[in-house]
């Protein structure tokens, strides 16, 4: 069973960076599995921030950006806003048309 | 524009079984490349993959669920379906369906507001 890991939660002040990771819970993550990143908000559909690692999803604001720093994926977030405060959750394509999400982090923006 | 609308019941009973539509438009699911996967989440946990279905009527899913879904698809009307049989309680949740773009398929674009389903007798 593989496990995508993420840190539960993160708290960010207005202004600020952070840097969520996606890692798995056997091996590296590579450019190989295409992590994409999402953006939830309360009651809200999940909205498409990165995907193939590093590219921006039409109108997303260039203050996202995703990268694999060490062995994990990772989604930065430059000069946070008010509202940003969202849950995060990244996506491992692992091949063979399955995928699989991993277990979000919370931002808190205050 | 890219839309996706899912439906279906917002209650079943346990051992019942599900079927949930999604119907979308601004594309075709006979367009070369074109995908459209359905997704979970449980109130308050993370999201799920569940399946996705390819224009070439490839389907895929979940390893832990495959053996209680089908991913079927409408092509003349826009719509794929997914069934889910012997529903439990633990498969309260709200359910999205979401576009994956043609290339190498790796990630949704876009999703839809998803539709929630309690299981409750």
């Amino acid at each position: 069973q593989t496990v995508v890991t993420q840190e539960p939660s993160f708290s960010v002040s207005p202004g600020g960076t952070v840097t969520l990771t996606c890692g798995l819970s056997s091996g590296s993550v590579s450019t190989s599995y295409y992590p994409s990143w999402y953006q939830q908000t309360p009651g809200q559909a999940p909205r498409t921030l990165i995907y193939s690692t590093n590219t921006r999803s039409s109108g997303v604001p260039d203050r996202f950006s995703g990268s694999i720093l060490g062995n994990k994926a990772a989604l930065t977030i430059t000069g946070a806003q008010a509202d940003d405060e969202s849950d995060y959750y990244c996506v491992l394509y692992m091949g063979s048309g399955i995928y699989v999400f991993g277990t979000g982090t919370k931002v808190t923006v205050l | 524009q890219v839309t996706l609308k899912e439906s279906g019941p917002a209650l079943v009973k346990p051992t019942q079984t599900l079927i949930l539509t999604c119907t979308f438009s601004g594309f075709s699911l006979s367009t070369s490349g074109m995908r459209v996967s359905w997704i979970r989440q449980p109130p308050g946990k993370a999201l799920e993959w569940l399946a996705r279905i390819d224009w070439d009527d490839d389907k895929f899913y979940s390893t832990s669920l495959k053996t209680r879904l089908t991913i079927s698809k409408d092509t003349s009307k826009n719509q794929v379906v997914l069934t889910m049989t012997n529903m439990d309680p633990v498969d309260t949740a709200t359910y999205y369906c979401a576009r994956i773009p043609g290339g190498r398929g790796t990630y949704m674009d876009v999703w839809g507001k998803g539709t929630t389903v309690t299981v409750s007798s």
